[in-house]
Parts: structure tokens; sequence; C-alpha cells
């Protein structure tokens, strides 16, 4: 079964610090791709990334950066200097690539508050 | 471009009730995929779209139905609401090739009273 877990339901920061939100995943395919997704409270799910099972390079955009080891099955996602407006939920999720359809597997969630 | 979007905003509903959200994807996109979000469950998949034809269902009652118009616009419709119904529904429309990333729109809020 495929699953994804962010065990850190809430994280409470102050403007500048750095913030890593945590992502692990389950799946027994050995091609497929994970995402991060941020959901500001106009709700509306943002793509941030996609990176698929095959490169393990890590990912730099400006202040974010992505962490993925598939040998402990993580996708961790890094922002640096955390800003008021990064404050949002972020969703690590786990696309399933079956024959001819598409689906994606959220985790719960990550509540970020960064306070000026 | 244009992005995702649903419509209604927002909609509230009596128990017995049905109800029909609709989503308009982007240019382009054949593929829309319809998602339930509560707090309690968190996002599940609802069902999958891609020209016309259901490819894929998620876990929920046959309440919950779907179709797509030859223009990729799509439709959810809920018969029967119950007060879990309640849940921001959110559309995601993509090219529908496997890997590609889903945009989503802003989602309908639905309350059933």
């Amino acid at each position: 079964a495929q699953k994804v877990t962010q065990a850190q339901t809430e994280i409470s920061v102050v403007e500048k610090e750095d913030v890593t939100l945590d992502c692990v995943y389950e799946t027994r395919d050995t091609t497929y791709y994970l995402f991060w997704y941020k959901q500001p409270p106009s709700g509306e799910l943002v793509f941030l990334i996609r990176r698929n099972s095959f490169d393990e390079q890590n990912e730099i955009s400006g202040r974010y950066s992505w962490n993925f080891q598939k040998s402990t099955s993580s996708f961790n996602f890094t922002i640096t200097a955390s800003q008021v407006v990064d404050s949002a939920v972020y969703f690590c999720a786990l696309l399933i690539v079956n024959t001819g359809f598409q689906k994606l597997v959220f985790g719960t969630g990550t509540r970020l508050l960064v306070s000026p | 471009k244009a992005g995702v979007t649903q419509t209604p905003r927002y909609l509230i509903k009596t128990r017995g009730q049905q109800v029909t959200l609709s989503c308009s994807p982007i240019s382009g996109h054949r593929s829309v995929s319809w998602y339930q979000q509560t707090p309690g469950q968190g996002l599940q998949f609802l069902f999958e779209y891609f020209s016309e034809t259901q490819r894929n269902k998620g876990n929920f009652p046959g309440r919950f139905s779907g179709r797509q118009f030859s223009n990729s616009r799509s439709e959810m419709n809920v018969s029967t609401l119950e007060l879990g119904d309640s849940a921001l529904y959110l559309c995601a429309s993509s090219l529908g090739f496997r890997e590609d990333e889903q945009y989503f729109g802003p989602g309908t809020r639905l309350t059933v009273t």
C-alpha cells in the first residue's frame, strides 16, 4: 500500500529562522513521483516541486530546498530564512503511476506558522 | 494562461439534498481529478477523468459521481447529502500523462446542515 507520513502537525518559527518539513513515504513501486504542495489560507493547493524516483539530486529554488533520500524513503523540504508569507499548510504527496491513471496520495500536512 | 476554476466557491445544503460542483481545467489539460479535504480525513482522492472517461475511482460511496465533457470541463455530483460530506472539494487538472503535476483550483467549500 502507498502511504505518506508527515509527522509534524504544526511548526512555529520566528521570521528568518530555517525550518525543515519532514516527509516519509511508503510504496512498493520502483517508479514513483513525489510532490510538495503549499496550501495558503485561500485553500488552493500550489505546486512547489516534483521529483521522480530515479533522481536523487537535491534541488534548490531560492529559499526552498528539497532533500530526497531513497534509502530512508524521505523527501524533506527546507525553507531558509523563513518569511511570514511562508505561513501555510504544506503537503507532501506520492503519485501513483499505473497504467492509464493518476492518483495522488497525500500526507496529512504540516501547518507552518511564521511570526514576525 | 488561466488557472483551474471551480464554481461555486461556497455552498450550503441541507441533508438529503443533492449538489453539483463544476470544474474548468487549464486550457489544453485533458485530465481532471477530484479530491475531498476534511479536517479528519485529510485530502482523499475521489476520481479522475480523462477524455470523458473515468480512469480511476477512490474509495467513496456511489452517492459521489462525476462526469467530464468534451471540452474537458468536469462536474461532480453528490446525492443524498450527509453531514459528513461537509468538506472542501478540490479539482485538479493535468495534461494527463502519468507523471504530470496536477494544478489545483481554489476549491468549493460545501457545508451540509
